[in-house]
């Protein structure tokens, strides 16, 4: 069965402390990963896609990258601004459906 | 410029109510998806369609019903309203194997 679980789910940091969130999937044939940020009361915003392993993408202080197994969203000396819910989804080789995992909460501390 | 448009923004519901969620996108895209959010949960698929006339059962399916008679829309109906359907719903779109665009969501609350 297709899953996707995201660790760690909370995540407090203080500002200008690097760190890493995790998602690990078990998909029967990925088509790609992608990363999003949700801030509350608004819905998903796109950051990132992956579509094979070893691919690396950078936004400003966010690195996505990609294994056979799992992603790693990694933030580099984080502002106050990043807080959010960051959430990875996978798109299976049935392309039709689009799975999430629970997203994992950052809050940066000043 | 819209993206994707999600009616109403807000609702509270009696138990056992009917309503109607509509999703408009003008984008053109082939696929739509309907997401229901709980705290702690994530976003876990109710139904998604495929194209114009097409529709298919996600992870959790069960009172809910949707439509799609035109491209450019998506609607998600509950028959008989019940507090387990208290949720924010997210509604997404997207082409080929590209992101999901999503629009802002609809919080509806049950009583």
């Amino acid at each position: 069965e297709d899953q996707v679980t995201q660790s760690p789910e909370a995540l407090r940091l203080q500002e200008g402390e690097s760190s890493s969130l995790n998602c690990s999937y078990t998909v029967s044939g990925l088509r790609g990963l992608f990363w999003y940020r949700q801030d509350p009361g608004k819905g998903p915003e796109f950051l990132f896609t992956l579509y094979s392993a070893g691919e690396e993408k950078e936004k400003e202080r966010l690195k996505a990258t990609l294994t056979k197994k799992e992603s790693f969203l990694h933030i580099t000396a984080p502002k106050p601004e990043d807080s959010a819910t960051y959430l990875c989804a996978v798109q299976a080789y049935n392309f039709n459906k689009f799975y999430f995992g629970s997203g994992t909460k950052l809050n940066v501390k000043p | 410029n819209a993206g994707v448009t999600q009616t109403p923004k807000f609702r509270v519901l009696k138990t056992g109510q009917s309503m109607t969620l509509l999703c408009a996108q003008d984008m053109n895209h082939e696929y739509m998806y309907w997401y229901r959010q709980d705290p702690g949960m994530g976003l876990r698929l109710i139904h998604y369609s495929v194209g114009e006339g097409t529709t298919a059962k996600g992870e959790v399916p069960d009172g809910y019903n949707v439509s799609r008679l035109k491209k450019q829309n998506f609607l998600l109906g509950l028959e008989s309203a019940a507090p387990s359907q208290t949720s924010v719903y997210f509604c997404a779109s997207k082409t080929g194997s590209t992101e999901a665009f999503f629009g802002q969501g609809t919080r509806l609350t049950v009583v």
